[in-house]
């Protein structure tokens, strides 16, 4: 059980353009879902937490305008990056939880390049 | 502020050494969650334990046990006979528990490779 999907799991985009992540959970409903992201050899770090029908909050430092996060049902949250630049290439993780206690389900990751 | 130090960047070991990752972490909080997971190449992060802040025994599954002391703040995870499917990255998290927004505060990780 607790299984986590995102798609897609590579994407390759041109500069300026925009990239949409879903996430997914399989077999429960995900009251609050976390988005990761993740540069090479460095740890996660928190970007946003979104709640099903509510707005999303971002950490600091993070550009709400640019990474676009949607939580519209208890399954799915999107992750949208806009105008995308080489320096938003990266490792994008989510994650769901449906308790307290923290416990998160981590999707698989998706890792987005842009050239 | 909470805080997850992870002080090993890296540790080389030869399969079957006993290997053990330390953990150091900060919080205000009484109430707070400590993580282990494991991050193989294939980049999916794969839990290994949580541990709430009211329980200090020490867990043992399989090869691995995990050792959690309030008193300095620590949460080691220990691999014992270490196998190359071992190598990996291993981050530790905390979440604090009061209100529990469920936010997860990663260390900085620790890559382990073990030699055949």
């Amino acid at each position: 059980g607790a299984v986590v999907s995102q798609h897609p799991s590579r994407v390759i985009c041109k500069s300026g353009t925009s990239v949409k992540i879903e996430c997914r959970s399989l077999d429960f409903q995900a009251t609050t879902m976390f988005w990761y992201r993740q540069f090479p050899k460095q740890s996660l770090m928190l970007m946003a937490t979104s709640n099903e029908g509510s707005k999303a909050t971002y950490e600091q430092g993070v550009e709400k305008d640019k990474f676009l996060i949607n939580h519209a049902s208890l399954t799915l949250s999107t992750l949208t990056v806009t105008s995308a630049h080489p320096e938003d290439s990266s490792f994008y993780i989510c994650s769901a939880s449906f308790g307290s206690g923290g416990e998160q389900y981590f999707g698989p990751g998706t890792r987005l390049t842009v050239t | 502020a909470q805080k997850v130090t992870q002080a090993q960047t890296e540790i080389s070991v030869v399969e079957k050494e006993d290997v053990t990752l330390d953990c150091v972490y900060e919080t205000r909080d009484t109430t707070y969650y400590l993580f282990w997971y494991k991050q193989p190449p294939s980049g999916e992060l794969v839990f290994l334990i949580r541990r709430n802040s009211f329980d200090e025994q020490n867990e043992i599954s399989g090869r691995y046990s995990w050792n959690f002391q309030k008193s300095t703040s620590s949460f080691n995870f220990t691999i014992t006979a270490s196998q190359v499917v071992d190598s990996a990255v291993y981050f530790c998290a905390l979440s604090e528990g009061s209100g529990n927004t469920g936010k997860l505060i990663f260390g900085q990780g620790t890559t382990l490779q073990v030699k055949p």
